[in-house]
This record gives C-alpha cells, sequence and structure tokens, in this order.
C-alpha cells in the first residue's frame, strides 16, 4: 500500500493568495483527519471525517479555511485568503473507523506564506 | 474534551542508555486507547507502539515498552538501549473507545541521542 499521499510536500506562496491541499487516504480506510503542526501550537486538529462527513470542525481556524471530502479516496484543505500565520506543517492522516484503530500520516504539507 | 500532557519538552539519552518519557492523560472514560508516535526530522510521523486500555499487561515492541498505569492515568514510554535513529521527537496520543474518533495528542518530547 502507498500509505497516505499529500500533495505538495511544500508550497510557497504569497499572502492573500489562495492555497489548496490534496490528500488521499489509504484504501479502505474511512477516517480522515487533517491537522495542523507548529512550533508554538504543536499539532492542532482541524477537521475530520467519518465516511467522508465532516464529524467535527471546530478546530478549523476560521471561515478562511475550508475542507471537502468529495469522495472516499480524496479531500482537500483550502485557504483563502492565506496569510502569514497560516504558515505551518499540514498532515492528513486516515484510519479506519473501528475504534483503537491506529492513525496512518501522510509525510505532510510545508506551507509557507510570505 | 480529553487532554494529554506530556511534562517534558525535551530530553537526552546517552546511547545504549535507558530513556523514559512521561505522558499523562485526563479522561472520564474507562475504554479508550494510547498511542506513542515519533517524528524523526523527515517528520514522517510513525507509530511506535499502542495500548488497550482494557488490557492490563503493557504492551512492548523490540526496545520499545510502556508503562501503562490506569488508575493513575499514566502512559510512559521506555525506550531501552538508545540509538542514533530513535532521535525524534515523540507524541503522546489518547483515542477514545466511545465517543468517535477523535485523537488527542501531547505537545511533545524532543528526545537527543548522545554518541
Amino acid at each position: 500500500d502507498a500509505g497516505v499521499i499529500q500533495s505538495p510536500r511544500h508550497e510557497v506562496t504569497e499572502m492573500g493568495q489562495e492555497v489548496t491541499l490534496r490528500c488521499k487516504p489509504i484504501s479502505g480506510h474511512n477516517s480522515l483527519f487533517w491537522y495542523r503542526q507548529t512550533m508554538m501550537r504543536g499539532l492542532e486538529l482541524l477537521i475530520y471525517f467519518n465516511n467522508n462527513v465532516p464529524i467535527d470542525d471546530s478546530g478549523m481556524p476560521e471561515d478562511r479555511f475550508s475542507a471537502k471530502m468529495p469522495n472516499a479516496s480524496f479531500s482537500t484543505l483550502k485557504i483563502q485568503p492565506s496569510e502569514p500565520r497560516d504558515s505551518a506543517v499540514y498532515f492528513c492522516a486516515s484510519s479506519f473507523g473501528q475504534f483503537g484503530e491506529k492513525l496512518f500520516f501522510g509525510s505532510g504539507t510545508q506551507l509557507s506564506v510570505l | 474534551a480529553q487532554t494529554v500532557t506530556q511534562s517534558q519538552p525535551e530530553m537526552s539519552v546517552q546511547e545504549a542508555e535507558t530513556v523514559t518519557l512521561s505522558c499523562t492523560y485526563d479522561t472520564s472514560e474507562s475504554d479508550y486507547y494510547l498511542f506513542w508516535y515519533k517524528q524523526p526530522p523527515s517528520r514522517q510521523m510513525i507509530l511506535v507502539i499502542r495500548q488497550e486500555a482494557y488490557k492490563q499487561q503493557n504492551a512492548t515492541e523490540n526496545r520499545f515498552s510502556v508503562n501503562f498505569q490506569k488508575a493513575a492515568k499514566s502512559f510512559s514510554l521506555k525506550i531501552s538501549d538508545s540509538q542514533l535513529g530513535d532521535a525524534a521527537m515523540y507524541f503522546c496520543a489518547y483515542r477514545s473507545g466511545h465517543t468517535g474518533n477523535q485523537f488527542y495528542f501531547g505537545t511533545g518530547t524532543s528526545l537527543t541521542v548522545i554518541p
């Protein structure tokens, strides 16, 4: 299995631009999570989906952030407009929905907003 | 919401020695799962070990073992015979067995291995 696939690995953009991060979960997994990692705040859960349905988006910072999961094999996290404080590593992770199953992480997207 | 606390931002250990990383958590649930993840400089998050709360026996994976104290809500990770490749950030995580699939992570412990 190829694991959780994220793209791009690095993204550099200017303030005000739209940024789209992409994720392909492991086939058969029905839970998908988006995390943001910074030195100051550690790992923060932004949103997670079960069976393509958003379950908890309370971690989404503000309306500039949106996430979609149109099907079981693809999810996007969009930031519009981007700001320098959005600079972070964004991780996508997937899991089987059964309780107790471990989380598989992608390699992350390093986002830099100038 | 459940909270996970790692009180040691940084730790160091001599190569071949043993080190223990601490983790405590707060929950009112009886059914849950605990994890330790490793994040090396490559930033890939790797599962180190997993513990079911209903099991009294401590989980072990080769040189990695845990000391799970359910009553004290403590879940420490012991690394034996430390190797240079063990240098990484280590995150403790909690997953509920009842209220959905939420994972809660601690703030991490940065482990340095001294040759």
